[in-house]
Parts: C-alpha cells; sequence; structure tokens
C-alpha cells in the first residue's frame, strides 16, 4: 500500500509570506494529523482532521489552519510566517479510533 | 501538562548490552500507549503498541499503570538499533496523540 505522502519536501520562504503544506493519507484513513517537529522540541500536535471536519487542535495561533478535502487529502496553511516557524511539518494519517498513526516523510519549512 | 515525559534526551550503550528507554505519562484513564522510532532518514515509523503485547526486533515495552510508566526495553541492543524513540500516549476521547520529546540512542560498537 502506499505510505502517506507529502509534498513539497522543502519550502523555502520569507518572513510575513503564507506556506502552504499538503498530505495524502494512506487509502481508506479518514484521520489525517499534523505535527511540527522543531529542533530540541520533539512533536507538538497541531491539527486533527477527520471526515472533513477539524476536531481538535494544539496550542498554536490561529495563523495555523487547514482543511480536509472529500478525499481526505489535507492542507496545512500556516499565515504571516514568522522564522519560529521554521520546522519538520508531518503529517499522519490513521484508520480509526485508537489506531497507531502513519507518517510522511514530511515537509521542511525554512523561514528566512 | 506535559503528557508524554522522556527523561533521557541522549543515551548511548555499547553493543550487546542491555537498553532502556524511559517513558512516564500522565493521565488517570486507560491509556494507549505507543512507542514509534525514527531511523536516520527514514520517516517515523510505529515500533510497538502494548496493547498487543509483541516483541519487536526484541524490544519490549511494559505498561506500568501504579507507575505510569511504558519504558521500553532490548536484552541485547544492536547497532542498528541507533535511532529517535518516541513514546507516545493516546487518550480516550479526541483520539489526540501525545509524543514525547524523543530520545536518541546511539548503540557504539
Amino acid at each position: 500500500e502506499a505510505g502517506v505522502t507529502q509534498s513539497p519536501t522543502h519550502l523555502i520562504k520569507t518572513r510575513g509570506q503564507q506556506a502552504t503544506l499538503r498530505c495524502s493519507p494512506i487509502s481508506g484513513h479518514t484521520s489525517v494529523y499534523w505535527y511540527q517537529q522543531a529542533l530540541g522540541l520533539g512533536l507538538q500536535f497541531l491539527l486533527w482532521y477527520d471526515e472533513g471536519e477539524e476536531r481538535n487542535r494544539g496550542n498554536f495561533p490561529p495563523r495555523f489552519s487547514g482543511r480536509q478535502f472529500p478525499n481526505y487529502s489535507s492542507e496545512l496553511n500556516v499565515n504571516a510566517l514568522e522564522l519560529e516557524d521554521s520546522a519538520l511539518y508531518l503529517c499522519a494519517s490513521s484508520l480509526e479510533f485508537h489506531s497507531p498513526l502513519h507518517f510522511g516523510n514530511g515537509t521542511r519549512l525554512t523561514v528566512t | 501538562a506535559q503528557r508524554v515525559t522522556q527523561p533521557e534526551k541522549l543515551l548511548s550503550v555499547f553493543k550487546g548490552a542491555p537498553v532502556e528507554l524511559k517513558c512516564n505519562y500522565s493521565y488517570s484513564g486507560s491509556p494507549e500507549l505507543f512507542w514509534y522510532v525514527q531511523y536516520s532518514r527514514q520517516r517515523l515509523q510505529l515500533l510497538l503498541r502494548h496493547i498487543s503485547r509483541e516483541s519487536i526486533k526484541g524490544f519490549t515495552a511494559d505498561l506500568n499503570k501504579g507507575e505510569t510508566s511504558f519504558h521500553l526495553k532490548k536484552p541485547f541492543a544492536q547497532e542498528e538499533d541507533s535511532a529517535m524513540y518516541y513514546c507516545a500516549l493516546s487518550l480516550g476521547t479526541g483520539n489526540q496523540f501525545y509524543f514525547g520529546t524523543g530520545t536518541s540512542l546511539t548503540v557504539i560498537p
């Protein structure tokens, strides 16, 4: 089975710009999660989508937003980029409640 | 509040020595606990989950509700075990996963 795919692999933006990151879950998975992996901070939960709805969000400002499409793929948008937004953004999908997460390779966002 | 704590950022052991990666969690309900591993240049992947009670690549982890711990153990470390290990907790509601900050394990040949 194809795994979780994320695009682009790398993204370089300047401060104040907007970034859009994309994720395609494993076929059949309806839940998509977004995590930020900043150096030394582990994985910080950003957003959880299931069946097209935002189910939960982590402790991040509103300029971090996203959506899930009818085909269960997802977008993460980060507006008004700040230098500290530079991180690896991981997407994961899962099949059902309490099922393990399957991760993509991530998008490396660099804000200059 | 930090739900999952991994007290060691870095851990080095010699090949063949036992290894234990510590994980403590804070949750009063019935948790679902996982260990994920990230090898160099590979994606984060599931290593094991407590509910399956299986041994993967020689690793085991026992849930100790009294000590709220889920330590990962292996009796004889191998060089290929060198990786980043994350402990994760899934709560009963919200299907939200909380991850620890990770432990980087280096197995010295």
